[in-house]
């Protein structure tokens, strides 16, 4: 399992663009890219996921440089309900087991 | 996405005792249910994968014989934590997917407190 690595916390203003960039420089041909956001006692909630190039959803796109050593979950226009701690995953095509790394603490002022 | 529930959301127990918490997905089959322990401010910890109607897959370091999981059908996987002690007491939150290249969705989690 690709191991990864996220920054430990992030600062942000509602209404701006978020942008955490996650490196798995191990990561295998056949691993996929998952993000997951979690709130204090919830479980994660699925945000997105892809493989390369660029993936975008109604919540958040997914940027994949082509050597896919890292990737960017981009969350436009933040608000104070996306303060939370992101999860990035890689695995293949979710067949593997999901080992979490550390996430990143993302904290929006108003 | 696909629905993912546990009972109880909360549970305060007593040392000695052994505690059953359920997964069940609501809106689809689960070949595969995993479950997590959740330290505050710490991230997800995988103690085991379960495939239904086989036993399950404990990681390193987790002990079978005290989280006994059992993933009697498609939509229900049980933990049961046996002879509970404070050191116990976290936030365990389980996940299904639907079957291999399928997205893998999360329980709301099970607060855990051992007194």
């Amino acid at each position: 399992l690709a191991k990864t690595t996220q920054p430990i916390s992030m600062d942000s203003y509602e209404g701006q663009e978020v942008n955490i960039t996650c490196s798995h420089n191990n990561i295998a041909t056949n691993d996929y890219i998952t993000w997951y956001q979690q709130f204090p006692s919830q479980g994660p909630r699925f945000i997105i996921q892809g493989y390369k190039t660029k993936v975008t959803n109604e919540v958040a796109s997914l940027f994949i440089p082509a050597d896919r050593k890292s990737s960017t979950l981009s969350l436009p226009r933040v608000s104070l309900s996306d303060t939370a701690v992101y999860y990035c995953l890689v695995g293949y095509y979710n067949t593997d087991k999901l080992i979490f790394g550390t996430g990143t603490r993302l904290q929006v002022f108003p | 996405g696909a629905v993912v529930s546990q009972h109880p959301s909360r549970v305060i127990c007593k040392s000695g005792t052994s505690v059953k918490i359920e997964c069940r997905s609501l809106d689809f089959q689960a070949t595969t249910m995993f479950w997590y322990r959740q330290f505050p401010k710490q991230s997800l910890m995988l103690m085991a994968t379960s495939n239904e109607g086989s036993k399950a897959t404990y990681e390193q370091g987790v002990e079978k014989d005290k989280f006994l999981i059992n993933h009697a059908s498609l939509t229900l996987s049980t933990l049961t934590v046996t002879s509970a002690h404070p050191e116990d007491s976290s936030f365990y939150i389980c996940s299904a997917r639907a079957g291999l290249q399928e997205t893998q969705y999360f329980g709301p989690g099970t607060r855990l407190l051992v007194l």
